[in-house]
């Protein structure tokens, strides 16, 4: 089983729906958690950290549910610029020092 | 302004011929750390560094090497590149990390290595 897990999608979805996906992990010692957003062929780029008690910023809502070992990431009115993939990140079970990435979900919207 | 560069941006090289991707932070960030990309692998780190002189394998070493002489710098070193290592590279900087807690990481505009 991989350390973290992630739906590949592609999630395609209308101009201002609500989307959500979720990120697996395997490391129930994990303390650290984030959401990357990466656009095509370019670097990933922080969207927020996510915190025990949750995480909002505008229309961005992460959580984590330590009991079923995922995080999940809420985005609603979503905008065409919203397209790109989203990535999940977890400290590793071996160490916190070594980052472990999903492989990154798919996201299209459409108009 | 705040940023980790790298270079150079692409590079098509031959197998056997060594390669050095530079990678520099002006964030005065103790750790850093080096990915790489593949299709439905997503990213893989490669080496990780998380201060001066203290470096340590990630999950893909082979075939790689890292030097960590100076805070700011993390190069990537390919002493004897081969195909397989053809693939879109990162490096990443973050603020530190602290016992169980690890810090968001900022990456540099990527290194498209092609070796044929």
């Amino acid at each position: 089983r991989k350390e973290v897990e992630q739906d590949p999608g592609p999630f395609n979805v209308p101009e201002g729906a609500t989307v959500a996906f979720n990120c697996t992990y395997s490391n129930s010692a994990s303390q650290s958690f984030f959401w990357y957003r990466q656009d095509c062929r370019k670097e990933p780029k922080l969207l927020m950290s996510v915190y025990s008690s949750g995480n909002e910023d505008g229309r961005f809502t992460a959580q984590l549910n330590r009991a079923s070992q995922y995080i999940s990431l809420l985005i609603r009115d979503s905008k065409l610029s919203d397209s790109a993939t989203y990535l999940c990140a977890v400290n590793s079970y071996s160490s916190a020092s070594k980052i472990i990435f999903g492989s990154g979900t798919r996201l299209s919207i459409r108009p | 302004e705040a940023q980790v560069t790298q270079n150079p941006r692409y590079l098509i090289t031959v197998t056997g011929k060594k390669l050095t991707v530079t990678c520099s932070q002006n964030m005065n960030h103790e750790y850093m750390s080096w990915y790489r990309q593949d299709p439905g692998l997503g990213l893989r780190q490669i080496y990780y560094s998380m201060n001066v002189e203290v470096t340590d394998k990630g999950d893909v070493p082979e075939g790689y090497k890292v030097s960590r002489k100076e805070k700011r710098n993390f190069p990537l070193i390919l002493e004897s590149p081969s195909p397989n290592q053809t693939s879109l590279y990162f490096c990443a900087s973050s603020f530190s990390w602290t016992g169980d807690l690890s810090y968001e990481q900022y990456f540099g505009p990527g290194t498209r290595l092609t070796v044929t």
